[in-house]
């Protein structure tokens, strides 16, 4: 079945506390997106990746770490989280640019709150 | 600085009625625009519209952009009580950027 998987699907830490969301695909996708959701402000793009090794900065990379050394994965990296960084993530994959009529499919999201 | 705004920002009809959401955009490099559907978790996407005034349609949905206005809508007829979620728009502005608006919650009443 064709998935996007993100991990974990909830998570509470503490400020300062390193972590990773993982985000791994099956369909080898070239693109991989991370964004984050918050109430009121919409989806916002964190960082982006169009190919292994290849990332760039989305709308609100601060504070974000990405990695692209494999196809299939793009992990999410908070070397010092803060309590601003409470909120909805979601990890996108798609075969190209969606622009190009790929559909982009989106991970069940990963609620993380930093206390 | 590039903005997508999303109009009503939530609405609640009754089974069959038709309903029709808005996505007005302002970006530096529109690429195309993306319509999803939001209901427990992740988005799933409904459309993709590049060219103007081309209508795209899946089943009672359908879509269509104008370019020159800068803006897109989103039709939904004969609603039902499934169609229940956030809708999601979605601009490319350059290269692999997106931004979305903060979607419309619409809530069909049985």
């Amino acid at each position: 079945e064709a998935q996007v998987t993100q991990n974990p699907r909830y998570l509470i830490t503490v400020t300062g506390k390193k972590l990773t969301v993982t985000c791994s695909q099956n369909m080898n996708h070239e693109y991989m997106s991370w964004y984050r959701q918050d109430p009121g402000l919409g989806l916002r793009q964190i960082y982006y990746s169009m190919n292994v090794e290849v990332t760039d900065k989305g709308d609100v990379p601060e504070g974000y770490k990405v990695s692209r050394k494999e196809k299939r994965n793009f992990p999410l990296i908070l070397e010092s989280p803060s309590p601003n960084q409470t909120s909805l993530y979601f990890c996108a994959s798609s075969l190209r640019r969606p622009t190009l009529n790929t559909e982009a499919f989106f991970g069940q999201g990963t609620r993380l709150t930093v206390v | 600085e590039d903005k997508v705004v999303q109009s009503p920002l939530s609405l609640v009809v009754h089974e069959g009625d038709t309903v029709t959401l808005n996505c007005s955009y302002e970006v530096t490099n529109f690429r195309s625009l993306l319509w999803y559907k939001q209901e427990k978790k992740a988005p799933t996407f409904l459309f993709m519209l590049t060219s103007s005034g081309i209508e795209k349609k899946s089943g009672r949905l359908s879509s269509i952009l104008d370019k020159k206005e800068l803006f897109s809508i989103l039709n939904i007829t004969a609603t039902q009580t499934g169609d229940s979620a956030v809708y999601l728009c979605a601009v490319e502005s350059g290269t692999y950027k997106y931004i979305f608006g903060t979607g419309t919650r619409l809530k069909v009443l049985a």
